[in-house]
């Protein structure tokens, strides 16, 4: 596609329930991140993936997170045993590596609500 | 230690005038970029600048510029002549390193609010 789509666009969902976040990048973009933000706050680094290497997991907040990446194709972000604190714009974004100006591509995100 | 600090919660300015928001960062890291990005009240994050740590000149992109000062660390993002269009978060990011490997970290942000 043209852009990072991601979906849903709005996710509401009860505390203690499993959700999954969907991420298409832009078509030939190794990389893909994810980034948490909350309201009226910065971006906080989730999770990283580069092409066929180990992803880099350090922005995790606990073990309810989880992402997977198929190669260089969608991503999905996995938050299980959901809790409020996890309500938050969850925004993807893909890139190529080439350049180190190389700038990030942003979906729309994901707003999540947790009741 | 934070690695990008954004010092001003918001920042007001009139149509047509100047404004300057401020970025600090901090990276041992001889090799580093820094980016802008605009986030408007839709939320889409919209790249404005890149100024790498190698580059002799500051940056310029249209009515943004990056007051690039290596020394102090810091990389202040100009906007002349405000727009309505201008009102939205800013936020100051760095990628460690000389490649593209790498995450953005990005700071807190500044609200800028232009007023007529």
């Amino acid at each position: 596609g043209a852009g990072v789509s991601q979906s849903p666009s709005n996710k509401v969902t009860e505390k203690g329930k499993d959700v999954e976040l969907r991420c298409d990048p832009i078509s030939g973009h190794t990389a893909l991140y994810w980034y948490r933000q909350r309201l009226g706050q910065g971006l906080e680094f989730l999770i990283y993936f580069q092409g066929n290497s180990a992803p880099d997991k350090s922005g995790l907040p606990s073990d309810r997170f989880s992402a997977e990446r198929t190669g260089e194709s969608v991503s999905t972000l996995t938050i299980q045993r959901t809790q409020q604190e996890d309500s938050a714009v969850y925004l993807c974004a893909s890139s190529s590596y080439r350049v180190p100006n190389e700038k990030l591509f942003f979906g729309s995100g994901t707003q999540l609500s947790v009741l | 230690a934070q690695k990008i600090t954004q010092t001003q919660p918001g920042m007001f300015v009139q149509e047509k005038e100047a404004v300057t928001l401020d970025c600090t960062y901090d990276t041992s890291d001889p090799s580093y970029g820094l980016f802008w990005y605009k986030q408007p009240s839709s939320g889409e994050m919209i790249f404005l600048i890149y100024q790498g740590s190698y580059d002799q000149q500051n940056a310029t992109e249209g009515r943004y510029s990056l007051n690039f000062q290596k020394a102090r660390k810091s990389a202040n993002l100009v906007i002349s002549a405000s727009q309505l269009g201008d009102s939205a978060m800013y936020f100051c990011a760095m990628r460690e390193g000389n490649s593209g490997y790498s995450t953005l970290t990005f700071g807190k942000g500044t609200m800028l609010l232009v007023s007529p």
